[in-house]
């Protein structure tokens, strides 16, 4: 089955750049998304489509896709943005959809 | 507002059975993908099934390909999930979330969730 792999911390102090890393066969050819969830909370949707970021979601946060990779970005990363991080893609045939195993981003 | 309101989790015996809700209010239901995505205690969130607009078109992660099956009544609003033959690693929180059609186009990228509701299966 297909997967998605991503670091299981990041630790980055507030105001500095926090990278996240999901990597997976079918990138190239499959949109990357970007969940973020806070403790006892559903998910929230930062990034879509790669690089596109919702309405009401601070443009502190920013995605892109390079190859097998996608990479989610927040600069100067501030406290309220400590939570895990979902990457979501699908497998090539396009029916399957998984989610990265999930980083934790500690902002201290 | 967009609204989803998951019921039916419970506690149920391995081999058992349950059926999960998912009412929806706030949006034209029937014009959206719908997903159900669960969350083991302390772990990941992993995608388990989704559905397209009319319910023609069903997708199972493999672990549950056989004992689960997603279904929809757009009259209701509702999404269902139905779950047999469940096992000790099927606990979890289960989410309903509903896709996106924004843009001109409709996906089934998980954009509203539910709170979820707990399924525990355990002796």
């Amino acid at each position: 089955s297909y997967e998605l792999t991503q670091p299981p911390s990041v630790s980055v102090s507030p105001g500095q750049t926090a990278r996240i890393t999901c990597s997976g066969d079918a990138l190239p050819k499959k949109y990357a998304y970007w969940y973020q969830q806070k403790s006892g909370q559903a998910p929230v949707l930062v990034i879509y489509e790669d690089s596109k970021r919702p309405s009401g979601i601070p443009e502190r946060f920013s995605g892109s896709s390079s190859g097998t990779m996608a990479t989610l970005t927040i600069s100067g990363a501030q406290v309220e943005d400590e939570a895990d991080y979902y990457c979501y893609s699908a497998d090539s045939s396009g029916n399957q959809r998984v989610f990265g195993g999930g980083t934790r981003l500690t902002v201290l | 507002e967009v609204q989803l309101v998951e019921s039916g989790g419970g506690l149920v015996q391995p081999g058992g059975s349950l059926r999960l809700s998912c009412a929806a209010s706030g949006f034209t239901f029937s014009r959206y993908w719908m997903t159900w995505v669960r969350q083991a205690p302390g772990k990941g969130l992993e995608w388990v099934a989704n559905i397209n607009q009319d319910g023609s078109e069903k997708y199972y992660v493999d672990s549950v390909k056989g004992r689960f099956t997603i279904s929809r009544d757009n009259a209701k609003n509702s999404l269902y999930l139905q779950l047999n033959s469940l096992k000790a690693e099927d606990t979890a929180v289960y989410y309903c979330a509903g896709g996106d059609c924004s843009g001109g186009s409709c996906s089934s990228v998980p954009v509203s969730w539910g709170q979820g509701t707990l399924v525990t299966v355990s002796s």
